[in-house]
């Protein structure tokens, strides 16, 4: 069955205190792994597509790397302002996308 | 890019009503999505279209539910009658090949 999965549910940091957010998936055919992140009252705003393992992306103080099973959202050194819920989602083969239930994000200033 | 645009932003409605979600995708993306997100279920596939044809419709949870898309450049979803259990925040998003970009969500609340 294809599914993803997200840990931790929540992650409270002290700024500048760097750490990784997970996400585990099974799928048929993977077409691309992205991360979206989600302010309350808003969508879900992009931030990066994977398509193979070992590819990586940065973005400011966010790494995203990707194996064949799991991918990683590196946050280094975070402010408050990346307090955030980082939701992640696969594309199968058929075109199908399915959704983590994110890692809600809090950085303590 | 204007992005994706939903409306309304906010519905309030009462039980048994009818209630209409509007959308307008990205120019240029040829794929629509309806999604629902809850706290308890997180985001959840409701229909999506390409080239304005129906897909995939199995997330649709009822016959109360119903969305169209007569054109590129438009869709929407409808609730009728709406109940309690429907409130929630209501996403569309479009997208070209692979990347979903989303709109800001049309928050419903049936009582």
């Amino acid at each position: 069955e294809d599914q993803v999965t997200q840990s931790p549910e929540a992650l409270r940091l002290q700024e500048g205190e760097s750490s990784s957010l997970n996400c585990s998936y099974t799928v048929s055919g993977l077409r691309g792994l992205f991360w979206y992140r989600q302010d309350p009252g808003k969508g879900p705003e992009f931030l990066f597509t994977l398509y193979s393992a070992g590819e990586e992306k940065e973005k400011e103080r966010l790494k995203a790397t990707l194996t064949k099973k799991e991918s990683f959202l590196h946050i280094t050194a975070p402010k408050p302002e990346d307090s955030a819920t980082y939701l992640c989602a696969v594309q199968a083969s058929g075109n199908q996308f399915y959704f983590g239930t994110g890692t809600s994000l809090t950085v303590i200033p | 890019d204007a992005g994706v645009i939903q409306s309304p932003r906010h519905e309030v409605t009462e039980m048994g009503q009818e209630v209409t979600l509007r959308c307008k995708p990205i120019s240029g993306h040829n794929s629509l999505f309806w999604y629902r997100q809850t706290m308890m279920r997180g985001l959840e596939l409701l229909i999506y279209f390409n080239n304005n044809v129906p897909i995939d419709d199995s997330g649709m949870p009822e016959d109360r539910f119903s969305a169209k898309m007569p054109n590129a450049s438009f869709s929407t979803l409808k609730i009728q009658p709406s109940e309690p259990r429907d409130s929630a925040v209501y996403f569309c998003a479009s997208s070209q090949r692979t990347t979903i970009y989303f709109g800001e969500g049309s928050w419903l609340t049936v009582v």
